[in-house]
Parts: C-alpha cells; sequence; structure tokens
C-alpha cells in the first residue's frame, strides 16, 4: 500500500539555521506529492507541491525536489525564523486516497 | 473569503451517544475528505467523497459514517462513539482537475473526547 515516512522529530534549530527534514515515500502509480504545515491551534495548510518527478515546489523560502529515483521529497530552508515553528507534514496523493506522514515538530529558538 | 468551516470545534460527549460534525465548504469543491490526527501517527483518512452521493472508505473508517447530499456538506457521523474515537479531526476539500489532484483546503479541527 501507499505510506509516507518522515524523520522523527522533534527538530530544534537556532534562528537562521539550515533545515532539512527528510520524507521518503512508498507508492503504485505516479503519486503528487505535498508539504504541509501546521500552526499549533490551527488546521493544515498546503506549503509546496510536485506533481511529477523532477519537479521543485516552493513557497516561503522552502524547497523540496520529487526524486522518483530515491522516492524521496525531502523539505529544505536555508534560514529559519522563529515564526516557522510548526509541524510539517509530508503528504501523496495517488488514486483518490491522500496519505500523509506522521509529522515533525520544528522548534525555531531566537 | 474562500473556507471550510467545522462545528462545533470542542466535544466531549459519552459512549454510545450518537454524534454528528458538520463540515461546510464555500469554494465548489467536489473532493471532500474526513480525517483524524492522533499523536505520533500523523492524519489518517476516514471517508472521501468524489462528488454529490459519491463516498468511499479511506484508511480507517471503522466506526465512521459520512453522506453527501449537497455538494457544499459532508457531515462524520459517529453512531456510538467509543473512547478509542478520541482524537482531532478536520474535514478537508479540494477541486478535481483532470487525474484527480490538487490542493486540499483544511477546516480548522474538531477536537472531540469520548468518556
Amino acid at each position: 500500500g501507499n505510506s509516507v515516512t518522515q524523520m522523527e522529530g522533534p527538530v530544534t534549530l537556532s534562528e537562521e539555521a539550515f533545515l532539512t527534514i527528510n520524507c521518503t515515500y512508498t507508492a503504485t502509480g505516479y503519486p503528487s506529492l505535498f508539504w504541509y504545515v501546521q500552526y499549533p491551534g490551527e488546521g493544515l495548510q498546503l506549503l509546496l507541491k510536485a506533481t511529477k518527478a523532477d519537479d521543485k515546489g516552493s513557497n516561503k523560502g522552502f524547497e523540496a525536489t520529487y526524486r522518483k529515483e530515491t522516492t524521496s521529497f525531502h523539505l529544505e530552508k536555508g534560514s529559519v525564523q522563529v515564526s516557522d515553528s510548526a509541524v510539517y507534514f509530508c503528504a501523496l496523493i495517488s488514486g483518490q486516497n491522500f496519505v500523509f506522514g506522521p509529522g515533525t515538530r520544528l522548534s525555531v529558538l531566537p | 473569503e474562500a473556507q471550510v468551516t467545522q462545528n462545533p470545534r470542542y466535544l466531549i460527549t459519552v459512549t454510545g451517544k450518537k454524534l454528528t460534525v458538520t463540515c461546510s465548504q464555500n469554494m465548489n469543491h467536489e473532493y471532500m475528505s474526513w480525517y483524524r490526527q492522533d499523536p505520533g501517527l500523523g492524519l489518517r483518512q476516514i471517508y472521501y467523497s468524489m462528488n454529490v452521493e459519491v463516498t468511499d472508505k479511506g484508511d480507517v473508517p471503522e466506526g465512521y459514517k459520512v453522506s453527501r447530499k449537497e455538494k457544499r456538506n459532508f457531515p462524520l457521523i459517529l453512531e456510538s462513539p467509543s473512547p478509542n474515537q478520541t482524537s482531532l479531526y478536520f474535514c478537508a476539500s479540494s477541486t478535481r482537475l483532470a487525474g484527480g489532484r490538487d490542493t486540499q483546503y483544511f477546516g480548522p479541527g474538531t477536537r472531540l473526547t469520548v468518556l
């Protein structure tokens, strides 16, 4: 079946540090891949997405590249801010079924 | 304002007492879905609906029912809630472009406690 695996959290970084959150997936067919962000007390918001191999999604300084050969979609940001503190979810859709990873909590300290 | 709304936002109930969580979207989206979020498990899909009168099971449908009589509404029904259904529930909707894939918009969540 389809599944998404993310690195265990929590991740704690200092402001302006480089961020990587690993995500790998297993899916039948050709999934679209997503990163969602959840701020405290809120629902999920789409951060970025990629719909085919080698696509790069980007938004608010975050980037992720769809790597079919390694079945990965790692999230990166060059310089994190305190306001980036949140839970990040990697997700895929294959067919009509969305599958989410367990989430990675990021805390950015000033 | 484009949005997905859920009600109630918080609910405490007792085992076996039927309840309904409503979900409504104003974006004319075809696809709607319910998820539950539990610590360490992320979001798991309960049911989804591709359009009016079309629903299908997600990964964890046991103990839940849904209906889609109107395009904008997608209520989640717990006929006989049990404590293991204590969770944070999210409704989501999206358009359905060719290929069936698009961005999902999430509601604010409903925190349910079953005693």
